[in-house]
C-alpha cells in the first residue's frame, strides 16, 4: 500500500462545478498535511495546510481531513479553466522521524 | 517571496559523466530536500538536510550523493549518470519548526543519453 494515495485522473469538471479531490495516507501518527499544485511544467505551489479534524476554507477552496478514516480531501468551488492542475497530497508523518511523503497527484481539467 | 533557483532548467549528459545539480535559497531556510518527479510515481525524496554539513538519505538515494557547504545552497551530485536517471529533479527548502511548508524551485529536466 502506497503511504500517501491519491486517484491519478484525470478529473474532468465544467466550469463553474465543484471539483473534489481526495487522499488517502497510511500512517495514522501524521500530523500535517498539504495540497499543492502544480500547473504543467511548473514546480508544486502551497495552496491548503490542514493540521486538525474538521474543514479549512480559503477562498474557493477547502480542505476537509478526517484523521480516524485517515482521509483528506480539497474541494474547489466555482471551478475555473485556470484550476486546471496537478493538485498534490502530502502528508508529515512522523515513521522514522519527521518526513514529507507526496501523493502521485490528481490530474484536474475544467472544461470552459 | 522566498526564492529558490536551480542551476539549470533543461539539462542533456551522457551515461557515465558526473552531473551537479546545484539549489539556492534566499530566505535562510534551514531544511533543503532534493527530489526526483516522474509521470505516475510523484515526487520522491532523494536526500534532505538539516543544517549545513548535514545530510540524510531519503528513499531513494541510490546513485546519487549531495553537498551543503553553505546554508543556501545544496547541490545534488550524480556520480555515473545513468539513462534511469533521465527525470524532472526540484530542489525544496523549508524554515526549521512549524509544519513542513515547502518551498520549490523551478525543477531541472535532465535528460541523460
Amino acid at each position: 500500500q502506497k503511504e500517501v494515495e491519491q486517484n491519478s485522473g484525470p478529473l474532468s469538471v465544467p466550469e463553474g462545478a465543484i471539483a473534489s479531490l481526495n487522499c488517502t495516507y497510511s500512517d495514522r501518527g501524521s500530523q500535517s498535511f498539504f495540497w499543492y499544485r502544480q500547473y504543467s511544467g511548473k514546480s508544486p505551489e502551497l495552496i491548503m495546510s490542514i493540521y486538525s479534524n474538521g474543514d479549512k476554507e480559503d477562498g474557493r477552496f477547502t480542505a476537509q481531513l478526517n484523521k480516524a478514516s485517515q482521509y483528506v480531501s480539497l474541494l474547489i468551488r466555482d471551478s475555473q479553466p485556470s484550476d486546471s492542475a496537478t493538485y498534490l497530497c502530502a502528508v508529515l508523518t512522523n515513521t522514522g522521524g519527521f518526513k514529507t511523503i507526496f501523493g502521485a497527484g490528481t490530474r484536474l481539467f475544467v472544461k470552459a | 517571496d522566498v526564492k529558490v533557483t536551480q542551476s539549470s532548467r533543461y539539462l542533456v549528459k551522457r551515461t557515465g559523466e558526473k552531473v551537479f545539480l546545484e539549489c539556492v535559497q534566499d530566505m535562510d531556510h534551514e531544511n533543503m530536500f532534493w527530489y526526483r518527479q516522474d509521470p505516475g510515481l510523484g515526487l520522491r525524496l532523494i536526500y534532505f538536510s538539516y543544517d549545513v554539513k548535514m545530510k540524510e538519505k531519503g528513499d531513494i538515494p541510490e546513485g546519487y550523493s549531495v553537498s551543503r557547504e553553505k546554508k543556501e545552497r545544496f547541490s545534488l551530485i550524480l556520480e555515473s549518470a545513468s539513462t534511469n536517471q533521465t527525470s524532472m529533479y526540484l530542489c525544496a527548502s523549508s524554515p526549521r519548526g512549524g509544519p513542513d511548508t515547502q518551498y520549490f524551485g523551478p525543477g531541472t529536466r535532465l535528460t541523460v543519453l
